[in-house]
């Protein structure tokens, strides 16, 4: 596809359940980056991909959170037991590498744990 | 403190209006300034780069002052289609850009 593509675009699971979220990246970008977007709020960074390499997991929230990239291509973000405040929208960019920083957005997964 | 901080706004302007937006940075060692803009319930998109010299996109201006830690964007002339909110962003040392919460425009006729 032209764009970055995530799936599903809405998901909505109950407290303690496990969730996954897809990204695919533009074709040859080697640089890929989660973040999350809670309402009104604005973008957090999570982590980010050099190749199948995350140099910096700093920012992902807590031990339940955790993603991977095979291929170099797409990755998923995993989140174990499911809170409420895991409730956001979950925003995938790519770039042609790290040096070049326009990043291009996915439409995002909008997650609700009820 | 933030790291990216700028007025949550809402700005409402008049169609043909000029507005401007501020923002300030924290880190001083942040080497590229950007400014997105991101449309309700939408995806944000790279608006523009923001160079120390200034830099101009048709309506959009963008200036950067690195002595203050301030970047700004100028909109001249507002259309409705530029209602959004604008986010200003940075990238530091490492390779997150960091994001400001946004600046909500709405430009009504």
């Amino acid at each position: 596809g032209a764009g970055v593509s995530q799936s599903p675009s809405n998901k909505v699971t109950e407290k303690g359940k496990d969730v996954e979220l897809r990204c695919d990246p533009i074709s040859g970008h080697t640089a890929l980056y989660w973040y999350r977007q809670s309402l009104g709020q604005g973008l957090e960074f999570l982590i980010y991909f050099q190749g199948n390499s995350a140099p910096d997991k700093s920012g992902l929230p807590s031990d339940r959170f955790s993603a991977e990239r095979t291929g170099g291509s797409v990755s998923t973000l995993t989140i174990q037991r499911t809170q409420q405040e895991d409730s956001a929208v979950y925003l995938c960019a790519s770039s042609l590498d790290l040096r070049l920083n326009t990043q291009y957005f996915g439409p995002g997964t909008r997650l609700t744990v009820l | 403190r933030k790291e990216v901080e700028q007025d949550p706004g809402p700005f409402n302007v008049p169609e043909g209006a000029t507005v401007a937006f501020n923002c300030t940075y924290s880190n001083s060692a942040s080497q590229s300034f950007f400014w997105y803009r991101q449309d309700c319930r939408k995806e944000p998109k790279l608006l523009m780069s923001v160079y120390s010299s200034g830099n101009e996109d048709g309506r959009f201006t963008a200036q950067l002052n690195r002595a203050s830690q301030y970047i700004s964007l100028l909109i001249r002339d507002s259309k409705l289609s530029d209602s959004a909110t604008y986010l200003c962003v940075v990238r530091g040392t490492t390779n997150k850009l960091v994001f400001g919460a946004g600046t909500i425009l709405r430009v009504k006729s």
